[in-house]
């Protein structure tokens, strides 16, 4: 079966940055996907990762690591809006994704 | 770009009732739709593959008499829970690929069924 960690909680204060980490056991990779989910709304993208290294796009980066099974989001510049669920998912040989239980973020003033 | 609806939002129904749900991909081809089933506090489990025009491909575990799903078109997959039960309660959502298994799935907002 895929296995796919993450935190379960993080609490930051608005304008810091934050790092979320995503460790994953999967049969096969072909590739890694951030999602940021509002509490009673569906998922939607934010980032893509299938090669090693840093993905930026505005305030949000993603990295990853194959040979280590590891990725991280980093969110920075902090808006109270930031506040959800984020969630990694890996595609796996199938080209299924499994996700991962999802990170909450709580942005306090 | 990248729009994909459900419909209904949400849904309450009775016990041994049938619940069809709806989800089009609004700007684009969808060649692969996904359903999704997400309890209170965890996470999304994939439920079944459907590409236009086959049979869907169900994940271990998901009965494919209960949970019918039909692709008829690039545009349209509609999943219908069959005599629902109070454990079918739970947040529905599909998602849709446009091209290769690989491109980014996009999600749909969503269906809350709630049965009595």
């Amino acid at each position: 079966g895929q296995n796919i960690d993450q935190p379960t909680e993080m609490t930051a204060t608005e304008g810091a940055i934050v790092q979320i980490n995503c460790t994953y056991q999967t049969s096969g990779f072909n590739g890694l996907f951030w999602y940021q989910q509002h509490a009673g709304e569906a998922p939607t993208f934010l980032s893509y990762n299938v090669l090693d290294g840093l993905e930026e796009k505005g305030r949000f980066s993603s990295f990853l690591s194959r040979s280590k099974g590891y990725s991280y989001l980093l969110l920075k510049e902090l808006q109270m809006k930031d506040s959800a669920s984020y969630l990694c998912a890996v595609s796996d040989r199938d080209y299924k994704l499994s996700f991962g239980a999802g990170t909450t973020v709580t942005v306090r003033a | 770009g990248a729009v994909v609806s459900q419909h209904p939002s949400w849904v309450i129904c009775k016990s041994g009732t049938s619940v069809k749900i709806e989800c089009r991909s609004l700007d684009f081809q969808a060649t692969t739709m996904f359903w999704y089933r997400q309890f209170p506090k965890q996470s999304l489990m994939l439920m079944a593959t459907s590409n236009e025009g086959s049979k869907a491909t169900y994940e271990q575990g998901v009965e494919k008499d209960k949970f019918l799903i039909n692709h008829a078109s690039l545009t349209l997959s509609t999943l219908t829970v069959t005599s629902a039960h109070p454990e079918d309660s739970s947040f529905y959502i599909c998602s849709a690929s446009a091209g290769e298994e690989t491109d980014t799935q996009y999600f749909g907002p969503g269906t809350r069924l709630t049965v009595l």
